[in-house]
Formats: structure tokens, sequence, C-alpha cells
């Protein structure tokens, strides 16, 4: 079965600091993935990688940016926290080629609560 | 940009029961992906329909996609109390491996 991995199930942190949230995965997936889920929005994409080096913005990527220098490790970072950056954060990877990316699933991590003082 | 939005947005049953939800969605889509989520944990897959297909089967699962009106739905019969949990469709645009596009998701609750 794949897992992933996200390194803290709860977090607190105040603002202005510089927060790392990482992901790891055991199965060589090409694709990650990270959203942000609050009540009543579901979830949004904040940015994803299709490989090593690569990033393209999601839907919201204000404030954050990522890091991907492995294949197995994706990093998402709050440049400096704000309290809106309070939320549940979910990794996540994905198996592709070029023909078949789009008709596989996503797997998750367990998620990372967040909480901005 | 939501492109999916799921209805009810909560749901209550007994035990054995059927449970059925769905899900609009509105511009053409690859694939259409169901999943479900836990209370604080991450999504689960459960199970993906392309758009060429019309039905499809897993255990206790049925979804159905109606790509005319822009529709899918999930059912699950028998309902047990384990399947207590949000269900959530997501859609695929097109080939080019973009990410999923999450609805708000179905609230299901199954007691006993």
């Amino acid at each position: 079965d794949v897992k992933v991995t996200q390194s803290s199930r709860y977090l607190v942190k105040r603002t202005g600091e510089k927060v790392f949230l990482e992901c790891v995965q055991d199965m060589d997936h090409e694709n990650m993935f990270w959203y942000r889920q609050d009540p009543g929005l579901g979830l949004r994409l904040i940015y994803f990688s299709y490989d090593v080096k690569m990033k393209e913005k999601g839907d919201i990527p204000e404030g954050y940016s990522v890091s991907r220098e492995k294949k197995e490790r994706f990093s998402l970072i709050l440049e400096s926290a704000s309290t809106n950056q309070t939320s549940m954060y979910l990794c996540a990877s994905r198996w592709t080629t070029s023909s078949q990316g789009a008709s596989q699933p996503q797997h998750f991590g367990d998620g990372t609560r967040l909480s901005i003082l | 940009s939501q492109q999916g939005e799921e209805d009810p947005q909560a749901l209550s049953i007994q035990e054995g029961e059927n449970a059925t939800m769905n899900c609009s969605y509105k511009t053409s889509i690859n694939n259409l992906q169901w999943y479900r989520q836990n209370s604080g944990r991450g999504l689960v897959h459960l199970i993906l329909i392309r758009s060429n297909e019309r039905e499809k089967h897993s255990g206790r699962l049925r979804v159905t996609l109606d790509t005319s009106k822009k529709s899918s739905s999930l059912l699950i019969t028998a309902s047990r109390a384990a399947d207590t949990a949000s269900y959530f469709c997501a859609t695929v645009l097109n080939q080019a491996g973009t990410a999923l596009i999450f609805g708000k998701g179905t609230t299901l609750s199954v007691s006993s």
C-alpha cells in the first residue's frame, strides 16, 4: 500500500513565524500536491509538483511556497504565518505517466492541523 | 474554483439502509472520482469513473455518471456504522495530469 506521511498531526505556531510542513511518500510517485481544508470551503489546491524541482501554483498559492528537492519529499512553507492560515493541510501523491496521469487516484496523508496564534 | 457540488450536504440514515449522494459539475471532464474522509483523517480513494463510462461497481458502492446532465451519484448499499464519514467527488478536467478539483462534500451519519 502507498504510504504518505506528514511530519506532524498537530502544530501550533505564532504569527510571523516561518513554518515548514513536510510530506514524504514511499511509492516513487511523480506527482505531489498540497491542499488546505476549511469548513464550508472543502479542499483547495495550494501547490502541486509534477516531478523533482518542478512546481505549479494551485488555486490559493498566496503566502505559501514549496520545495521538491527529492522525489519522495514535498515541503510546504508558510513564509510569514498569519492567523488566516490556520487550517487542516493535506498532502497527496499520485503515480503518473504522460498518458495515464489524470486517470490515477491520489493518495493522501492524514493531514496536519495547523494553528497560528 | 469549485467544479463539483455534492448534494445533500448532510445525510443521516439507519444501518442497513442505502445512502445516495449526488455530485454536479460545470465543465467537461476526463474522469470523476469519489473519496471518503473519516473524521480527522486524510482522504481515501473509493472509485474512479471515466467520461465514457456510465456505471461502475466496487463492493457495496455503485457510481453512475451522466455527462449530458454533468452529474454523478454514489450509492452505498446496506450501510454500516463504519460508513460514517464525509464523501467528496472530484473531477479531472483534461489529460494533462492536472490536479483534482474537489466539491465540498456530503457528511454521512449511519446510526445503529
